[in-house]
């Protein structure tokens, strides 16, 4: 009965490849995120999600883009993977406007030779 | 704008004694603070947060922090430290009248507790 999960755990791909990485919360909340923490642990937000509206972080690449088929997932498309891409990315969920704690999925290792 | 900044890179503390993991933070209005944990090669974790009421906000595993409006900061606290505790940790926060429902995080602290 996982919370927030995430799909696959680890991603091992060549540069110039594209590549998916699913998540899903079973938690009925309204609004994904989705994340990148890099070597340093930064943890930095790339995209919001609810059922009305998009915020993408304006420093990522267009080759990153998210899918949402429905209120429970959220999918993150990336493009030409590039070397710096490799990081992990972490899937989130919450509720706006009831206290928003956001629940972390178990992360995605992505590693780009 | 809303902004947070955590000091300290690394916090280190003997088994027993209390620790401290400093957050400090910048909005134009009234914050929505949270503390998250993370241990190696998982997910950050929910601690607690502060949205409004009482300035002293329990939380998970013995953890507590402090709403000190007028320092603008919200410090984590233990009593007693575990070695278990070993972990980051990364304060975040939110201002609700920007408009937006993204917290920024800050840098994170890495807490190491010697037996």
């Amino acid at each position: 009965d996982t919370a927030v999960s995430q799909t696959p755990k680890y991603l091992v791909t060549q540069m110039g490849n594209d590549k998916s990485i699913k998540c899903e919360q079973n938690l009925g909340h309204d609004t994904m995120y989705w994340y990148k923490q890099d070597s340093k642990k930064f943890l930095k937000i790339m995209f919001s999600y609810n059922n009305k509206e998009l915020i993408i972080n304006e420093t990522v690449p267009n080759r990153f883009s998210p899918k949402s088929p429905d209120k429970a997932h959220l999918n993150l498309h990336i493009n030409s993977l590039e070397l710096g891409d490799s990081a992990v990315y972490f899937c989130a969920s919450t509720n706006r406007g009831t206290g928003e704690t956001q629940y972390f999925g178990p992360g995605t290792r992505l590693l780009v030779l | 704008a809303q902004s947070v900044a955590q000091p300290e890179d690394q916090v280190n503390v003997a088994e027993g004694n209390p620790l401290t993991v400093k957050c400090t933070y910048s909005v134009s209005g009234n914050p929505y603070l949270f503390w998250y944990v993370q241990y190696p090669n998982r997910g950050l974790q929910f601690l607690l947060k502060y949205i409004t009421g009482d300035n002293l906000v329990k939380g998970s595993y013995g953890f507590e922090a402090e709403f000190n409006k007028s320092q603008t900061s919200f410090h984590l606290k233990k009593p007693s430290a575990l070695v278990s505790d070993s972990a980051l940790y990364f304060c975040a926060v939110r201002d609700p009248s920007g408009g937006s429902y993204i917290p920024t995080f800050g840098r994170g602290t890495s807490l190491i507790v010697h037996p």
